[in-house]
């Protein structure tokens, strides 16, 4: 299977908390990456977890992180349209400690 | 101070012939990444350099594909005698550590979109 997985698509309505999922295999990732990607663009980081960490926010992100089950999520909290995008989740994998990334998962915000 | 500078932003290649794209890491960043995001897929690692080396090329395809990060001047990723396949967009990234520095982050270019007909 992929080192990094997330799943494809979220709907959420507009004000709603949006929560992306993310999994990863390789248990000495230190840092955890999120990045968005908007159409067209590149990718804009978002936010990044030290592994010894369980949680961190910022402003309307929040990430968890499991790192016994290995996995990691991203809360946007009060979803707005413009936070439609594609999410990729980032985590070293290898022992290269370059970033894998997953498949991504598209946020699609209705009103 | 500007971002992760990628240029062209497009390109169109007919196929056989040959593609280059441009990095400009953001300053004072010595290390360089390339990816490939082939369509409705994510970010596939490709090859890290450093100034004058390759460190890990990995993810690279074993033909065609080549890439360099020369002492002066950006870093190049070159695709030979290009075919279909290779469509795809092209992110270069950048940062000021290796990747195992604590904190270290990769900053992203808005990617080079190669369209082979």
């Amino acid at each position: 299977g992929e080192d990094v997985e997330q799943s494809l698509f979220l709907s959420v309505r507009e004000g709603d908390s949006s929560v992306i999922n993310c999994t990863y295999t390789d248990s000495s990732s230190t840092y955890l990456y999120w990045y968005k990607q908007e159409p067209g663009a590149g990718l804009q980081l978002l936010t990044y977890i030290f592994s010894n960490m369980d949680m961190k926010q910022d402003q309307r992100l929040t990430v968890l992180l499991n790192k016994k089950d290995k996995h990691l999520s991203l809360r946007i909290a009060d979803t707005q349209t413009g936070d439609s995008a594609i999410y990729f989740c980032a985590c070293p994998s290898g022992g290269s400690y370059i970033p894998t990334f997953g498949r991504g998962t598209s946020l699609i915000v209705h009103p | 101070n500007a971002g992760v500078m990628q240029n062209p932003r497009h390109l169109v290649r007919r196929r056989g012939q040959e593609a280059r794209l441009r990095c400009s890491p953001m300053k004072g960043h010595s290390h360089v990444y390339w990816y490939r995001q082939l369509p409705e897929e994510g970010l596939k690692f490709m090859v890290y350099l450093q100034k004058e080396n390759i460190i890990d090329e990995s993810g690279m395809p074993k033909e065609r594909f080549s890439a360099e990060f020369p002492k002066e001047g950006p870093s190049i990723l070159r695709i030979q005698q290009v075919v279909r396949g290779d469509s795809a967009a092209y992110f270069c990234a950048s940062s000021p550590e290796t990747p195992t520095a604590p904190g270290n982050t990769i900053y992203f270019g808005e990617g080079s979109w190669l369209t082979v007909v």
